[in-house]
């Protein structure tokens, strides 16, 4: 089946350095969401990239979609302390399913 | 709008034993999932429904039942609850239509945390 690798497991910054998050897929994909979870919390989403090669930025989020749809990014620049959570990474394929990535999980140092 | 609201938000069940965690969402959506979140391991879809009437398995399936009987119900049935099955699980909704082809975005409840003993 479908498998969506997702790294680092965790990263430590300290504030106002950048953080990126890497999603490859073992298949192409259709689309692919973003969700962040806040300790405690649960999913909530970010974004949803659908087109070949698309990058969307949200304020100092950058999010890239690859040329072959099997690969994504997160970067985020100049990191704040709210942004710590953890963030996925959800792969759509030929069914209707999502299949997530295992998370990283971002510390920011302030 | 609730949203998604699951309950129980806490569960402690002995090996053996059966429960059903409830999921009902306000939104009209057609798309419901089910997932269960294991450290380091991501979000896991256990069954899935694009409709009332209609399931369909995840990735993790065994030993655990639903059903769709309404657009805004999809309970979640453990048969026989064993410690493997001691998890977070989080019930997820969509409102792209599914014969797109493109799962849209999930709205998630706030999780039930789940122990068997």
């Amino acid at each position: 089946g479908q498998q969506v690798m997702q790294i680092p497991q965790y990263q430590h910054v300290q504030e106002g350095e950048d953080f990126t998050t890497y999603c490859n897929s073992s298949t192409t994909l259709s689309n692919i969401q973003w969700y962040k979870q806040r300790p405690g919390g649960h999913p909530v989403f970010l974004i949803q990239l659908v087109k070949s090669g698309e990058v969307k930025k949200q304020k100092r989020l950058t999010f890239q979609f690859g040329e072959a749809k099997k690969n994504s990014s997160l970067h985020i620049t100049a990191t704040q302390t709210t942004d710590v959570g953890t963030y996925f990474c959800a792969g759509g394929g030929s069914a209707r399913q999502l299949t997530f990535g295992s998370g990283t999980q971002l510390t920011v140092l302030p | 709008n609730a949203g998604v609201t699951q309950t129980p938000k806490f569960q402690v069940l002995k090996t053996g034993q059966s429960m059903t965690l409830q999921c009902a969402q306000d939104m009209n959506h057609e798309y419901m999932s089910w997932y269960r979140q294991d450290p380091g391991m991501g979000l896991r879809l256990i069954h899935y429904s694009v409709g009332a009437g209609i399931t369909d398995q995840g990735e993790v399936p065994n030993g655990y039942n639903v059903s769709r009987s309404t657009t805004e119900d999809f309970p979640l049935r453990l048969l026989s609850a064993a410690p493997s099955q001691t998890s977070v699980y989080f019930c997820a909704s969509s409102g792209i239509r599914p014969w797109t082809g493109n799962t849209g975005e999930l709205f998630f409840g706030e999780g039930s945390r789940l122990t068997v003993l």
